[in-house]
């Protein structure tokens, strides 16, 4: 059964930092494209970063380039998302995903880690 | 690429059938996905590639259109099918997602 647990949500302030990590089960996470999403509170989902299975290439949504960097560790399992410079605006729950290739879609989500950015 | 879904809500009743529509900003072949979400859940994939059945998914769930032009289609909606609604393109790199069209019980 695919598993994917994130963790790393917490409160911190503006312009602060932080590191969500996702780790993954079940499946071959080396084979496996993986995509962060994020949905602020009442609001909809915005797609954040995407990398390859391999690590490269790397993309991510214009309102997170240059404070936020996508990276994972195959020998781990692990996804991660280091986001620095953090905004009021980048409070959201952020949901791992799994890219699936052949239809190129996501097919598995974690439950999503909560980020809040305030004073 | 910009994707617009309508109705933003809509309400229905059990048995009823719903069209949400979705378009896109630019022609985007069929790299279109079509997810539901219900409260504090994680999103779930219905739809693929526009017009496939994720596994699993019951089948008065149907998608289709091409281009920029798209529809989600329940036939016959039951009690479980009320949530929100997304749709997302995966033609650009960067994806995008539909604000959503939440459907609710009338």
């Amino acid at each position: 059964e695919v598993q994917l647990v994130e963790s790393g949500g917490d409160l911190v302030q503006p312009g602060g930092s932080l590191r969500l990590s996702c780790a993954a089960s079940g499946f071959s996470f080396d084979t496996c494209s993986m995509h962060w999403v994020r949905q602020a509170p009442g609001r909809g989902l915005e797609w954040v970063s995407y990398i390859s299975y391999s690590g490269s290439p790397k993309y991510y949504a214009d309102s997170v380039k240059g404070r936020f960097t996508i990276s994972r560790d195959n020998a781990k399992g692990s996804l991660y998302l280091q986001m620095d410079s953090l905004r009021a605006e980048d409070t959201a729950v952020y949901y791992c995903a799994t890219r699936e290739d052949s239809g190129d879609y996501l097919d598995n989500w974690g439950q999503g880690t909560l980020v809040t950015v305030s004073s | 690429i910009q994707m617009t879904q309508s109705p933003s809500s809509l309400s229905a009743s059990v048995g009823d059938r719903v069209t949400i529509t979705c378009r896109a900003s630019q022609g985007i072949n069929n790299y279109l996905n079509w997810y539901q979400q219900k409260p504090g859940k994680a999103p779930k994939a219905l739809i693929y590639a526009a017009s496939s059945l994720q596994s699993g998914v019951p089948s008065r769930f149907s998608g289709s259109g091409s281009g920029t032009d798209f529809t989600l289609t329940i036939s016959s909606l039951q009690p479980e099918d009320f949530a929100t609604y997304y749709c997302q393109q995966s033609y650009s790199t960067l994806y995008t997602f539909g604000q959503g069209t939440k459907l609710e019980i009338k």
